[in-house]
Order: structure tokens, then C-alpha cells, then sequence
């Protein structure tokens, strides 16, 4: 069974950094490109970055460039978010995807606020 | 940015009934590889959103035949026929042929 476990979430103030981890299991991790997604009640469902298997191609949304980074250990079947300079328009559930967009996380929520 | 139109936002219906929900992109959806990566997704209240259709018409694992995915190029249609209790909730499209990656906006739907 595919599983996808996000944590890392919470309560930042602006400026400040986060980082948020997914832990795979129930697949062959190092094969498939990995994603994050976030969600507000406002904008909805926006994707936020996404890595390729080894890591070499990294692809991010405007409003992140700069600011967040995503990678991997597939020794650990983890891939991360490193989430820096939060601003309040940050604030969302993070979901993390496998590419193919079949599997989430069940979300972890950061609210970044003073 | 491909802009995803998805209507109705809201759609009321009846136990045993039949749903169809749109979704238009502002460009086309077909990749230089020649397939096209549209997908479908509900999510229930407090829950993630949970994989239905891809690629336009394939029905995911577990996936029951009353959903079915239709479309090309630029326009798009999630059809939900016998409409039973667990398919209430918001439904939403994503187009992952072009980065960034865009989701429709949502349909709610909701018992009439």
C-alpha cells in the first residue's frame, strides 16, 4: 500500500523558515518524480514544486522561486521542502504528492503568522 | 499560467441522479508526447483529495464505472451517473501538461 507521510508543520512567524519532510512507503521511491501541493479556502488547490527521480531537475511556481527548495534522500525514501522567507500568503495544507498526482499525503497544516 | 475554468461551481443532485462537471483550459492539454495529462479528483470534507480519472478517461484503481472522463484539446467533462452519498463532495481538475501544474477552482457537489 502507498503510503505518504507529511510532517514538519506548524506555527512560524513571517521571515522565518520551515522544513517539511514526506516519508514514502508501499512503492519503489527512487522511481517516481515527487511533488508538493498546497491549499487554502481562498486560492484552492495550488501546486507549489516538483522533483525529478534523482533529484537533477527541480521545478517551482513563481511565487516560491527563491524561497523554497525542494529535494530528496531516496536512501530514506523522503523528499522534503525547505520553506524559507514565509510570508502570511504562505499559510496552507501542504500535501505531498507522488508524480502522476494517483497519491497525497494527508496534509500538514503551516500557518505562518506573527 | 494554463487557467482551468471548471463550472458549475455548485451542483445540486439527487440520490440515483447523473452529475457532469466541466473543465476548459486556456490552452491545449495535449503534451509534445502526445498524451494528455488531465486528471480528476474529489476530496471529502477533512480528507485529502483522492485520485478518479487520469489522462481524460482512465479510471483509477477502485475507481467505480459510474465515473467516467471524456474530452480533448481544451475541454473537458467528468460525467457521474447513480449518483450515491459517498460521491458528495467538491470536485476538482488539474492539468499536470504544463508547468506551472493548474487545478480548476472546484464543484461542490451537494444533495438537492
Amino acid at each position: 500500500e502507498v503510503q505518504l507521510v507529511e510532517s514538519g508543520g506548524g506555527l512560524v512567524q513571517p521571515g522565518r523558515s520551515l522544513k517539511l519532510s514526506c516519508a514514502a512507503s508501499g512503492f519503489t521511491f527512487s522511481n517516481y518524480g515527487m511533488a508538493w501541493v498546497r491549499q487554502t479556502p481562498t486560492k484552492g488547490l495550488e501546486w507549489v514544486a516538483s522533483i525529478s527521480t534523482g533529484g537533477g531537475n527541480t521545478y517551482y511556481r513563481d511565487s516560491v522561486k527563491g524561497r523554497f527548495t525542494i529535494s530528496r534522500d531516496n536512501a530514506k525514501n523522503t523528499q522534503y521542502l525547505q520553506m524559507d522567507s514565509l510570508r502570511s500568503e504562505d499559510t496552507a495544507t501542504y500535501y505531498c504528492l507522488r508524480v502522476g498526482f494517483d497519491y497525497w499525503g494527508q496534509g500538514v497544516m503551516v500557518t505562518v503568522s506573527s | 499560467d494554463v487557467v482551468m475554468t471548471q463550472t458549475p461551481v455548485s451542483l445540486p443532485v439527487s440520490l440515483g441522479g447523473q452529475a457532469s462537471i466541466s473543465c476548459r483550459s486556456s490552452q491545449s492539454l495535449v503534451h509534445s508526447n502526445g498524451n494528455t495529462y488531465l486528471h480528476w479528483y474529489l476530496q471529502k470534507p477533512g480528507q485529502s483529495p483522492q485520485l478518479l480519472i487520469y489522462r481524460v478517461s482512465n479510471r483509477f484503481s477502485g475507481v467505480p464505472d459510474r465515473f467516467s472522463g471524456s474530452g480533448s484539446g481544451t475541454d473537458f467533462t467528468l460525467k457521474i451517473s447513480r449518483v450515491e452519498p459517498e460521491d458528495l463532495g467538491d470536485y476538482y481538475c488539474l492539468q499536470s501538461t504544463h508547468f506551472p501544474n493548474t487545478f480548476g477552482a472546484g464543484t461542490k457537489l451537494e444533495l438537492k
